[in-house]
């Protein structure tokens, strides 16, 4: 497609059940990176992908999160026995490359997780 | 670490008024310095850019200068529409390793009629 497509849109679920969530980045785009955005904490990156390895999981928040990439193209982020804490709005992103200044990140228009 | 503080909002104005939404970094080295804009209901867009001292990034009416002497990346519009009402977020990446953005709390403006 013509940008980076997330999906679902929204999601509400129950606290302690698990959520995958999708993003298709711009087609011939190696680098993709998911980044969360909530009312406490604010933009944070989570995780890197280059191709289908993921050199940075710096930003993961716990090991009930994980993610992953098959093809260099789509990636799940999933989320494991999901806390009120983990509600937010989780943003993909994507670029030509990962190590160049100027290569630009195209970001999706996020997944709105909702914990119950 | 590296990190981003911007002004807090909302930034209240009137159409035509001048815009100045300030952003300083903290970083190692020579970070590249961005402006995203989303807009209500959208994803984020990149507004603008700069990747060395001196540096000025334009677009739509808006412009920001990499001041290294400063540490700063001062978004500017000379004179706001109402369409401009969005949060605007600074963010900087590192010149070296991956290319991860580091973003400020972002700032809310509200353009009136």
């Amino acid at each position: 497609g013509a940008g980076v497509s997330q999906s679902p849109s929204n999601k509400v679920t129950e606290k302690g059940k698990d959520v995958e969530l999708r993003c298709d980045p711009i087609s011939g785009h190696t680098a993709l990176y998911w980044y969360r955005q909530s009312l406490g904490q604010g933009l944070e990156f989570l995780i890197y992908f280059q191709g289908n390895s993921a050199p940075d999981k710096s930003g993961l928040p716990s090991d009930r999160f994980s993610a992953e990439r098959t093809g260099g193209s789509v990636s799940t982020l999933t989320i494991q026995r999901t806390q009120q804490e983990d509600s937010a709005v989780y943003l993909c992103a994507s670029s030509l490359e990962g190590v160049q200044a100027k290569n630009i990140q195209y970001f999706g228009a996020g997944t709105r997780l909702s914990v119950l | 670490g590296n990190s981003v503080t911007q002004m807090e909002g909302p930034v209240t104005l009137s159409e035509e008024a001048f815009l100045t939404i300030n952003c300083t970094y903290t970083a190692t080295g020579y970070p590249s310095l961005f402006w995203y804009v989303q807009y209500p209901g959208e994803g984020l867009q990149l507004l603008l850019k700069a990747t060395k001292a001196d540096d000025k990034g334009s677009n739509k009416g808006f412009e920001a200068t990499y001041r290294k002497e400063t540490t700063s990346f001062h978004l500017e519009k000379g004179s706001v529409q109402v369409s401009d009402s969005a949060v605007y977020f600074c963010a900087l990446t590192s010149n070296t390793g991956f290319q991860k953005l580091v973003f400020g709390t972002g700032t809310r403006l509200l353009v009136s009629p």
